[in-house]
């Protein structure tokens, strides 16, 4: 099946930087998105990205769809301690209410 | 603010036994998927179901697995016979259906299904 490496695999920032984590896959995906779970609850849309190349932000979360629609990066800008929670990609290959395939996550934790 | 909901929270069973778990989807939604994630991995996508049918499945759903709409609000997932590495966070999770490029898949809670 289709794979989605992201990494890195966790992350221990302090308070107050910037963070950033990526997917690539072999496969062409139609849309990418970005989630977050926070620990006992089901993951949340944080940015859906439709086009290559797409830009997207979302106050301090910024995401791009690269170009050749087989990656996409997340930037955290000034992180505060309740990003903490583990980020995934996920990604559909066509367009409309088809499966998402999920990377394995990067878990982040936030010192103050 | 409408949301997807799960019962149980948590289930434990006996290897063997049968499971229901529980979903109540968004009301306007007619999309419905189960998702799982065992610990400390990625999400994976077992089943989705449209219009009282499955529309897709992985090959994690064998013959073990089925789903149902036994009602106006309710969508279940049932394992018939459980096996220890059916442990793990079940997520519901619905959407609408519309001409989008992306229908916004929303996730519940989960129900974490522990089989001993």
């Amino acid at each position: 099946g289709q794979q989605l490496n992201q990494s890195p695999q966790s992350m221990f920032i302090q308070e107050g930087e910037d963070v950033s984590m990526n997917c690539t896959s072999s496969s062409i995906f139609n849309t990418w998105l970005w989630y977050k779970q926070d620990p006992g609850e089901g993951p949340v849309l944080l940015i859906a990205l439709y086009k290559a190349g797409e830009l997207t932000s979302n106050g301090r979360l910024t995401a791009q769809f690269g170009i050749t629609r087989k990656d996409s990066f997340l930037n955290i800008s000034a992180s505060i301690p309740s990003d903490v929670g583990i980020y995934f990609c996920a990604g559909q290959l066509t367009s409309g209410n088809t499966p998402l395939v999920f990377g394995k996550g990067t878990r982040l934790s936030v010192i103050a | 603010e409408p949301e997807v909901t799960q019962t149980p929270s948590h289930q434990v069973t006996q290897m063997g036994q049968e499971v229901i778990l529980r979903c109540v989807p968004i009301s306007n939604h007619l999309y419905f998927y189960w998702y799982r994630q065992i610990l400390g991995q990625k999400v994976e996508f077992l089943v989705s179901f449209y219009n009282n049918e499955i529309s897709e499945k992985s090959e994690i759903f064998d013959d073990q697995f089925s789903v149902e709409r036994p009602d106006g609000s309710n969508f279940t997932l049932k394992i018939r016979s459980t096996k220890l590495e059916d442990s793990a966070m079940y997520f519901c999770a619905s959407s609408e259906t519309s001409a989008s490029s992306y229908n916004e898949q929303f996730f519940g809670p989960g129900t974490r299904l522990t089989v001993l």
